[in-house]
């Protein structure tokens, strides 16, 4: 299986901060990647697909850039509302599989 | 508004067997390959099963393959999972997920999600 390590597991960022979370595949998974939110007690929504494709209704403060096997997310100007978990899953193989997470929180 | 709805978790002893579904509504049902993705307490994202859209091809990760069962009724805009032999690490919030419509696999929407336990 394809193993995603995300890093870091948690960070804190200010209001109108930039906020940058990377994700890396154990191998080459060519652009197939996806990132993910998920609020407390809600189920995760589709933020990015296909590495750097943002998903309708997700607002343009967020972007996914990245190749081979590292990507990352950034978000360019925190928000209150951004709070939350995120995670990258990679879909090119079977199975496909997430990244632990990383807990963004306001500081 | 493209909504799925899942029912039928609680909880549920060792060896038992549990019947989730997830009815699906705002879109064409038919048209996609359909998702179950659990979550552990506390824990990370663990995909569990796809079927493809016509119901001809069905994928499980290894921890569940002859324990589970993924099936869907695109008349009924339904999908379903059997989780049979129930173990107590099967214990997650189950999500109904649709895949995106591309080559790589992606789940585009998620349903609320519904709760299994396994405990004795």
């Amino acid at each position: 299986d394809i193993q995603m390590t995300q890093s870091p597991a948690s960070l804190s960022a200010s209001l109108g901060e930039t906020v940058t979370i990377q994700c890396r595949a154990s191998e080459d998974i060519y652009s197939g990647l996806a990132w993910y939110q998920q609020k407390p007690g809600k189920s995760p929504q589709l933020l990015i697909y296909g590495a750097s494709s943002l998903q309708d209704g997700v607002p343009s403060r967020f972007s996914g850039s990245g190749s081979g096997t590292q990507y990352s997310l950034k978000i360019s100007s925190m928000q209150t509302e951004d709070e939350g978990v995120y995670f990258c899953q990679q879909g090119l193989k079977y199975p496909p599989t997430f990244g632990g997470g990383t807990k963004l929180e306001l500081k | 508004e493209v909504q799925l709805v899942e029912s039928g978790g609680g909880l549920v002893q060792p060896g038992r067997s549990l019947k989730l579904s997830c009815a699906a509504s705002g879109f064409t049902f038919s048209d996609y390959n359909m998702a179950w993705v659990r979550q552990a307490p506390k824990k990370g994202l663990e995909w569990v099963a796809t079927i493809t859209y016509d119901g001809s091809s069905t994928y499980y990760r290894d921890s569940v393959k002859g324990r589970f069962t993924i099936s869907r009724d695109n008349a009924k805009s339904t999908l379903y999972l059997q989780l049979d032999s129930l173990r107590s690490e099967d214990t997650a919030t189950y999500y109904c997920a649709r895949e995106g419509p591309t080559v790589t696999t992606f789940f585009d929407c998620w349903g609320q999600g519904v709760m299994v336990t396994v405990s004795s």
